[in-house]
């Protein structure tokens, strides 16, 4: 089935340093891939849709500038937490679907960013 | 989308079936209903999805009611690593269509 792989699973950096999370579609191509973040005890929230060759489409309340989205491939996007604040300290998961797939998403095993 | 409706949470025993309902009474004639689980700490998993006909795979069964405004999630043997957050999502089938997650159940597998 359908992989998709994200890097870290875990990253603990400094109060305005900035930290780089990528998400990779494994076996298959993704023109549209997705970021959430996950606080604890909540649900996922959606941050923006990642398309490739274009720029990211961020959801309402998401800084565009804090939150740098490049998906430079058919099966790569980054998603870069620039200036991390501890408030920035969260769950971060992404998503892709493969195209034609009767299935539904596949789903990354989630960055845990903890921001000291 | 329309919205869904879960209960927060649910405990089922080993070895039995666990049903999870969802209502959906806003859905409309072109919505699926996509069923996911996201065990702690863990990316969510797909499990099953279907539009009008109950479905089945390896995972679990999902039947939908005649009118379309509520589905049952069924796991058939719950086991210890069922134990998961449950989402039941609404959505056009469409690629590329962001998928929206609300609340979901807490389900406790108990021994």
């Amino acid at each position: 089935g359908a992989v998709v792989s994200q890097h870290p699973s875990r990253v603990i950096c400094k109060s305005g340093t900035s930290v780089k999370i990528e998400c990779r579609s494994l076996d298959f191509q993704a023109t549209t891939m997705f970021w959430y973040r996950q606080f604890p005890k909540q649900s996922l929230m959606l941050m923006a849709t990642s398309n490739e060759g274009s720029k990211a489409t961020y959801e309402q309340g998401v800084e565009k500038d804090k939150f740098l989205i490049n998906h430079a491939s058919l099966t790569l996007s980054t998603l870069t937490v620039t200036s991390a604040h501890p408030e920035d300290s969260s769950f971060y998961i992404c998503s892709a679907r493969e195209r034609g797939s009767s299935y539904g998403y596949t789903f990354g095993s989630g960055t845990r960013l903890t921001v000291v | 989308d329309a919205k869904t409706t879960q209960p927060p949470s649910m405990d089922c025993a080993e070895g039995r079936a666990a049903n999870l309902p969802c209502n959906h009474s806003t859905i409309s004639g072109n919505e699926y209903v996509y069923w996911y689980r996201q065990i702690h700490s863990q990316g969510p998993q797909y499990i099953i999805h279907g539009l009008k006909n109950n479905e089945t795979n390896e995972m679990a069964s999902l039947i939908i009611t005649e009118d379309r405004k509520s589905s049952t999630l069924i796991l058939p043997h719950a086991t210890l690593r069922d134990t998961a957050v449950y989402y039941c999502i609404v959505r056009v089938a469409t690629n590329d269509y962001k998928l929206s997650f609300g609340a979901g159940t807490t389900v406790t597998v108990r021994a």
